[in-house]
């Protein structure tokens, strides 16, 4: 079965830093990959979504997502942190002519001011 | 978002009762999902449904059934809760472009 890893757990970081937030999936084929993140007390929101094409992918709020298919990797990025920015980070991934979206178990993102 | 909707947003139930929460959509979107959140474990599938009267179980389906008579209403029924049932659940829709849109979750505590 598919599944996807998310190996940072728990990030501290202090404004202005830059953060990357692992991703790997263990599907071979092809899989269409997203990143999405949950604020304190709301709903999963879209940040970014690879299908096809240029594997770095730029989302919302400054994010940006490279496609690494020879690692499996889909690691978020971001070149500088906001306080507004501490919330939850799942990466999830659909295998391609599947319909079930896998999630990894999340990456709390605290930064400080 | 996309025009999907929870019902209730919290309920608090005894053990042993039957729960019934509600997802509904206005937009004519054929693939339903329902997940479970839970610490530690991220987001995990129970049921998904393909089209009305359509569908499959996800990794997590068990003491969980699903039901879709209309395309727009998907139904995630406990039929006896458990305390390992208390999680918070989110219903979700996939877009025309493959995007997946979330409702606003529905936090269900056993008791």
């Amino acid at each position: 079965a598919q599944s996807v890893s998310q190996h940072n757990h728990h990030v501290i970081l202090s404004e202005a830093a830059s953060l990357e937030l692992g991703c790997n999936y263990s599907y071979g084929g092809t899989v269409n990959l997203f990143w999405y993140v949950q604020y304190p007390g709301q709903h999963l929101q879209l940040l970014l979504k690879y299908f096809s094409g240029d594997p770095l992918v730029k989302g919302i709020k400054g994010f940006e997502a490279e496609f690494i298919k020879s690692k499996f990797s889909f690691n978020l990025r971001k070149p500088s942190v906001q306080w507004s920015d501490t919330a939850e980070y799942f990466c999830a991934v659909n295998e391609g002519g599947f319909q079930k979206l896998v999630f990894g178990t999340g990456t709390r993102l605290l930064v400080s001011p | 978002d996309a025009g999907i909707t929870q019902s209730p947003r919290h309920k608090v139930t005894e053990t042993g009762t039957p729960v019934t929460l509600r997802c509904h959509q206005t937009e004519n979107h054929r693939y339903m999902y329902w997940y479970r959140q839970d610490p530690g474990h991220g987001l995990r599938l129970i049921h998904y449904s393909y089209g009305v009267k359509d569908t499959d179980k996800g990794e997590v389906s068990d003491g969980y059934s699903v039901s879709r008579s209309k395309t727009e209403d998907f139904l995630l029924t406990l039929e006896s809760a458990t305390s390992s049932q208390t999680s918070v659940y989110f219903c979700a829709l996939r877009t025309e472009s493959y995007g997946y849109t979330f409702g606003s979750g529905t936090r269900l505590t056993v008791v």
